[in-house]
């Protein structure tokens, strides 16, 4: 079944200890990214990558790495999380398709930061 | 950028009722997209939809994009659709450009 895994689905942790989400796609795609959720703000992207080894930042980057090392997973890592990075995350994967790109979303990640 | 509107932003329904929810882009698009988020906050795909129509069980959508919009049509609403219902297209660096979502209530 073609589709986007996270890992893990819910996390509460404390300020300042570092955490992993973890993204994976099984469709072989060359576009992944990260967007972050949050009430009156709607969905913010935070990173995104065109390919192996190539990232680059979205709206919302500050407090936050990615690295795309294999082409079927794109970690974020929140090195130092503080409570303001409390929110719902999405990984997407997407394909050129004639100029557009068709994205796939994965469960979600509720990350709370106290 | 590109603007994306979608009404209304509320809809209250009886288990049964039909709907139709419209989406706005202010520019050409070669892309869009609509999504369902379930009340456990899951995005689930419902329609690719760049241009023409589709259907698929009680949904369909419509996408008229030399008039810049798109029309999601739910019928025989049930409970089981409610959530927030998005619009989105991507701009030339594949980031999702959202609507800011319709809030569907199904009532039984």
């Amino acid at each position: 079944e073609a589709q986007v895994t996270q890992n893990p689905r819910y996390l509460i942790t404390v300020t300042g200890k570092k955490l992993t989400v973890t993204c994976s796609q099984n469709m072989n795609h060359e576009y992944m990214s990260w967007y972050r959720q949050d009430p009156g703000l709607g969905l913010r992207q935070i990173y995104y990558s065109m390919n192996v080894e190539v990232t680059d930042k979205g709206d919302v980057p500050e407090g936050y790495k990615v690295s795309r090392k294999e082409k079927r997973n794109f970690p974020l890592i929140l090195e130092s999380p503080s409570p303001n990075q409390t929110s719902l995350y999405f990984c997407a994967s997407s394909f050129d398709r004639e100029g557009s790109y068709e994205q796939y979303f994965g469960p979600g990640t509720r990350l709370t930061v106290t | 950028g590109i603007q994306v509107e979608q009404s209304p932003p509320d809809l209250i329904l009886q288990e049964g009722a039909n709907s139709t929810l419209r989406c706005n882009f202010s520019d050409s698009v070669n892309n869009l997209q609509w999504f369902h988020q379930n009340p456990w906050g899951q995005l689930i795909n419902l329609f690719y939809i760049p241009s023409g129509t589709k259907q698929n069980g009680r949904l369909s959508a419509t996408t008229v994009a030399t008039e810049r919009y798109s029309l999601l049509y739910i019928s025989s609403s049930q409970t089981t659709d409610s959530g927030v219902y998005f619009c989105a297209t991507p701009n030339q660096g594949g980031k999702l450009i959202f609507g800011q979502g319709t809030e569907l209530s199904v009532k039984p």
